[in-house]
């Protein structure tokens, strides 16, 4: 079974860090181009970063770009979304997804990992 | 920035109607439409992609279309389990740049 599971999530003051990661198994983790998508309380989703599948193109929406770096292990079938200067509005679900090359967008979800900045 | 404008809001409606739902972008996005079911507490599931394309193991009760900036999802005859919220996404060609729109909630009337 395809699987996506993230981790790294928790309590952060603004103008903190935190790491997330995302493991995937079941499928060869190598072959696919991966995003972060966020989604606050009560909101829809917001799309955050884009990687390649072998990690040299990566994209980022306006409201994350310098704060928040996307990079991935594929030894490791690990996604990452490094996240500095946080801010209140970063406060969301964070959940990493997975892009076929058949549909081109988001078709497999991770359970997501709870960030929340506030002080 | 292209901006997803859904329609209605929330549509109230009871098993075995049929649900129209609409979204229109701010400007042309070809065929790079897809569209989204949020039950409560869980996550967003793929529907359609590229418009008009059933994603893996999607009823046939949903069907998509439109192209350019005017879609449509439809529900032909609503069962229990479609009551949701319904996202349209777009994908710009390169590079790859996702926007939602902020969502249909189909209610039970």
């Amino acid at each position: 079974e395809m699987q996506l599971v993230e981790s790294g999530g928790g309590l952060v003051q603004p103008g903190g860090s935190l790491r997330l990661s995302c493991a995937g198994s079941g499928f060869t983790f190598s072959s696919f181009w991966m995003n972060w998508v966020r989604q606050a309380p009560g909101e829809g989703p917001v799309w955050v970063s884009h990687i390649s599948n072998d990690g040299s193109t990566v994209t980022y929406a306006d409201s994350v770009k310098g704060r928040f770096t996307i990079f991935r292990d594929n030894a490791k079938n690990t996604l990452y979304l490094q996240m500095n200067s946080l801010r209140v509005e970063d406060t969301a679900v964070y959940y990493c997804t997975m892009t076929t090359v058949i549909t081109q967008t988001f078709d497999l979800w991770g359970h997501g990992t709870k960030v929340t900045v506030s002080s | 920035e292209i901006v997803l404008t859904q329609s209605p809001a929330t549509l109230s409606l009871s098993p075995g109607e049929r649900a129209t739902l609409s979204c229109r972008t701010s400007q042309s996005v070809y065929s790079y439409l897809a569209w989204f079911q949020q039950k409560p507490g869980q996550v967003p599931r793929l529907l359609i992609y590229d418009a008009s394309n059933r994603a893996t193991g999607i009823p046939a009760r949903f069907s998509g279309s439109g192209s350019g900036a005017d879609f449509t999802l439809t529900i032909s005859s609503l069962e229990p389990e479609d009551f949701a919220i319904y996202y349209c996404q777009q994908r710009s060609d390169w590079p790859p740049v996702y926007t939602f729109g902020q969502g249909t909630k189909l209610e039970i009337k």
